[in-house]
């Protein structure tokens, strides 16, 4: 298995919500990263967690709180965003950190 | 320290072109990641290299060190071939920085 999953695929979410974004891998990785992607712009590094810790927070507002449950799991968690928080959100993994990745088909966010 | 640059922004080509994409960084580096990703977001891992020529199918990948400059080469490009391909560089730390990406459209 050479996959990684994200869902939801689509979101559609008003500012006062509050979802999650799950992404999953069974590939034995122990790095695992979120990427906020805007149109035609490259990916952003939002996280990197390095044995299910954080090792790399890109000043990212409060408002996304990253939560890695165990080394197969990588959660997003999102509440109270705002309308320019709208972009596809891509999860990635690697063997170790700063290995080759592995990137999930992301989830497209829109912020209403 | 942390500008990688793509050429071309777009390139549009003919089906059975050969096809060059090329990107260049400021400092030394300890890997280069070429990545490909589809309309619809996906993004699929295609090189990473450190030094040489990788090839796999009708792609390959070279890396000039002391020149700072990698390119991507498509053989008899084909249709399916038409996505944005971005390269990523890794510096001393571990965060890969990604170039701006060039898009290819091949018409049959």
């Amino acid at each position: 298995d050479t996959e990684v999953t994200q869902t939801p695929k689509h979101l559609v979410m008003g500012m006062t919500n509050k979802k999650s974004l799950k992404c999953e891998q069974h590939m034995g990785h122990r790095a695992m990263y979120w990427y906020k992607q805007k149109a035609k712009k490259p990916p952003e590094l939002m996280f990197v967690y390095s044995y299910e810790k954080l090792s790399i927070n890109e000043s990212v507002p409060s408002r996304f709180s990253p939560e890695c449950p165990n080394s197969s799991l990588l959660n997003l968690h999102l509440h109270a965003l705002q309308p320019e928080d709208s972009a596809l959100y891509l999860c990635a993994s690697s063997q170790v950190v700063a290995e080759k990745l592995f990137f999930g088909s992301g989830t497209q966010l829109s912020v209403l | 320290k942390n500008e990688v640059e793509q050429s071309p922004q777009n390139l549009t080509a003919q089906e059975g072109e050969f096809i060059t994409i090329n990107c260049s960084y400021s400092v030394g580096i300890s890997a280069l990641h070429w990545l490909q990703q589809h309309p619809g977001g996906g993004i699929v891992s295609l090189f990473m290299l450190s030094s040489g020529k990788k090839k796999h199918g009708r792609l390959i990948a070279t890396i000039n060190i002391q020149e700072k400059h990698s390119s991507l080469h498509i053989t008899a490009s084909h249709p399916r071939d038409s996505a944005v391909y971005i390269c990523a560089v890794r510096y001393t730390g571990n965060q890969f920085y990604f170039g701006t990406g060039t898009s290819l459209t091949v018409i049959p």
